[in-house]
């Protein structure tokens, strides 16, 4: 099973700062076959990204993401006041999917 | 718009199995995959399982042997149901699909999640 660490596992920021959220398999990731989740409280996760760099239907283009192989990163680049939330990753190039255990967005 | 509801918080003797459901609207249960995924506290998600447009199902192989999926379709209805509980079975259990054949993937619907608590 491939594991996903999340570094950090919380990033304290302002808004309008850029904000760089890493996501590390313990071995590579089949096709760039990796997904990023938002979470707030209380709420469903919502998919943000999928194959790495392809943003969902109506996720803001101050979300991008990039990697291959072990090493992915999510970035948002100005923050705003509805951007701070949990992030997590999922692989699904391998069976069984795996997530990540999340990095916590703070102001 | 698809929407998933799943049954009411389960509390469980060690031992003792559990059956989950995940009512599905908006959505046929025979053109899309439906996962099942648990958090336990502390933890990160885990994924269970899958069953497929045609019924087949995959399991993780953590929960092969005590993890089954079902369906009934003319209730759009998905089933999980775990067996042999023990305290770490403990947590909050989600189904979850995507809006096309994408949903074997990844995920852009999820239920309300389902807490198990399993204690003596």
């Amino acid at each position: 099973e491939i594991v996903l660490t999340q570094s950090p596992g919380t990033l304290s920021l302002s808004p309008g700062d850029r904000a760089t959220l890493s996501c590390r398999a313990s071995q590579s990731v089949n096709y760039k076959y990796l997904a990023w989740y938002q979470q707030k409280p209380g709420q469903a996760p919502r998919l943000l990204m999928f194959g790495a760099s392809i943003r969902a239907t109506g996720i803001p283009d101050r979300f991008s993401g990039s990697g291959s192989g072990t090493d992915f990163t999510l970035t948002i680049s100005r923050l705003e006041s509805e951007d701070f939330a949990v992030y997590f990753c999922q692989q699904y190039g391998s069976l069984p999917w795996s997530f990540g255990q999340g990095t916590r967005l703070e102001i | 718009q698809v929407h998933l509801v799943q049954s009411g918080a389960e509390v469980k003797r060690p031992g003792a199995s559990v059956i989950i459901s995940c009512e599905a609207s908006g959505y046929t249960l025979t053109n899309h995959y439906m996962h099942w995924v648990r958090l336990a506290p502390g933890q990160r998600l885990e994924w269970m399982g899958i069953i497929s447009p045609s019924g087949t199902t995959t399991y993780a192989p953590k929960f092969q042997g005590r993890v089954t999926m079902t369906r009934d379709t003319s209730t759009s209805t998905v089933y999980m149901e775990l067996n042999s509980l023990r305290s770490e079975d403990t947590a909050v259990y989600s189904c979850a699909t995507g809006m096309d054949s994408s949903g074997y993937y990844y995920y852009h619907y999820w239920g309300q999640g389902t807490l198990v608590t399993v204690s003596s």
